[in-house]
């Protein structure tokens, strides 16, 4: 099965400087790579995703980038501010008949903007 | 708020007790999800449903668990005879699966489940 490794557990930057959440994963038949935010004591909230057909995907502030040889996505926060602080975990799913299954998702990263 | 809907948000139980969780999905929402967080880790995957027919589970999920989405809508976790392991976040999550697309997975709030 799939296996999605997460790095890093933790990540403190100043408030305005930019965060770098990286993930790789283990099945090259994956094509699906969403990013979801969860702040404490809430659900998960997706905040970007990627298709393989695409490198790069970008929204306002948050972008992700893919490299499907190397089997690793990034996400990168720019100009950073305290509501980005969370915990972020990235995940990857691959195809099958009846669509995209399962989501398997990384540890977690917890983000902490400081002022 | 027409998202994702599950009760109870929180549940304590004494080990050896049988509990049931319920999740309402996105009304069009066709695949459903059931999940598992405890602290500090990401979701892990317990069972999916398209409409009505459960399609896999995992191995987490042993015999004392069992879930059901009988009219293809909602949807019933039950956990018998709970163990103290048991205690986590169980997340529910819905989303269209079409030929030519898939919507993401919107979760719900979670039922938090304490097993004493």
């Amino acid at each position: 099965g799939e296996n999605v490794e997460q790095h890093p557990s933790t990540l403190s930057v100043q408030e305005g400087d930019s965060a770098v959440i990286k993930c790789t994963y283990s099945d090259s038949a994956s094509n699906y790579f969403p990013w979801y935010k969860q702040e404490l004591g809430k659900r998960p909230q997706l905040i970007i995703d990627i298709r393989s057909n695409v490198g790069e995907k970008k929204d306002q502030r948050i972008a992700v980038t893919l490299n499907k040889t190397a089997k690793h996505f990034s996400l990168h926060i720019t100009e950073t501010q305290p509501e980005d602080s969370a915990v972020y975990f990235c995940a990857a799913s691959s195809p099958t008949f009846f669509g995209n299954e399962k989501l398997t998702f990384g540890t977690g990263t917890r983000l902490t903007i400081i002022p | 708020d027409t998202g994702v809907s599950q009760n109870p948000r929180h549940k304590i139980t004494k080990r050896g007790q049988n509990v049931t969780f319920r999740c309402d999905p996105i009304s069009e929402h066709n695949r459903l999800y059931w999940y598992r967080q405890t602290l500090g880790q990401g979701p892990e995957f317990l069972t999916y449903f398209q409409n009505e027919a459960q399609l896999e589970k995992s191995r987490l999920l042993s015999d004392r668990f069992s879930a059901e989405r009988p009219k293809g809508s909602f949807s019933t976790l039950e956990i018998q005879r709970t163990e103290q392991g048991d205690s986590a976040m169980y997340l529910c999550a819905s989303s269209l699966v079409r030929p030519t697309d898939n919507s993401p997975l919107h979760f719900g709030n979670g039922t938090r489940l304490t097993v004493t």
